[in-house]
């Protein structure tokens, strides 16, 4: 049972253009939702995150949107850089007791930015 | 620099094998996680722990177990390896507090031959 969707395994756009990654969930107790994104040979880098109280959070080129209703969450990048070429995971999280969150993760979708 | 280590970096092992994986968390992280990359999967949680106690399981095998030491590092142990143990494993810290957003390590790629 796979609570956290990235339905796209690879997305490619031009330099400069916006990028949009998506992301589904269908376990409604998720109350906060965050993006990282891992280059090869590294470990998951956190970049964005927004709580389920809000529908936007936005931080320089990254912009994330939360639609509850929907339970559906998408990264905007824009400008898309080649820099941002790279595996971006959408986390939910949700409090699981105690001083505990626990996030689970989506398979993840391959961004490459071409110049 | 997430500021959470992880070593080896890499390791080679035959089936059969039994192998250590350590951590050290971020300064002042009480939490440890535990996660493993499978090709083509995301990243599946295996455990956590906190100030040295078991807190919460994931999808971890009986073959694999783990803890966290009083200066707060970490050793994911895995025995009886098999072929599809073959993976990335990746160890996160978090605070006590704000513990939602987690700090990743580089990884460990294990390949059993």
């Amino acid at each position: 049972d796979q609570q956290v969707k990235q339905n796209s395994p690879s997305l490619s756009v031009q330099e400069g253009r916006i990028s949009i990654l998506n992301c589904d969930y269908t376990n409604s107790m998720f109350d906060y939702f965050l993006w990282y994104k891992k280059y090869p040979a590294e470990g998951p880098t956190f970049l964005i995150s927004i709580s389920s109280i809000k529908d936007k959070n936005e931080d320089g080129r990254f912009t994330v949107f939360l639609n509850k209703s929907a339970k559906h969450l998408s990264l905007h990048i824009v400008p898309s850089q080649p820099g941002d070429s790279a595996v971006y995971f959408c986390a939910a999280s949700a409090y699981s007791g105690g001083s505990n969150y626990k996030l689970t993760f989506g398979k993840g979708t391959l961004l490459t930015v071409n110049p | 620099d997430s500021g959470v280590t992880q070593t080896p970096k890499h390791l080679i092992t035959a089936t059969g094998q039994r192998v250590t994986l350590r951590c050290s968390p971020r300064s002042g992280d009480l939490s440890v996680y535990w996660y493993q990359q499978s090709l083509d999967q995301g990243l599946q949680f295996l455990i956590q722990y906190y100030n040295g106690e078991e807190r919460a399981k994931g999808n971890i095998l009986e073959r694999f177990s783990a803890q966290q030491f009083p200066d707060l590092h970490s050793e994911l142990n895995l025995s009886s390896l098999e072929l599809g143990d073959s993976a990335l494993y990746f160890c996160a810290s978090s605070p006590l507090r704000g513990g939602e957003t987690q700090y990743f390590g580089p990884g460990t790629r294990l390949l059993v031959l």
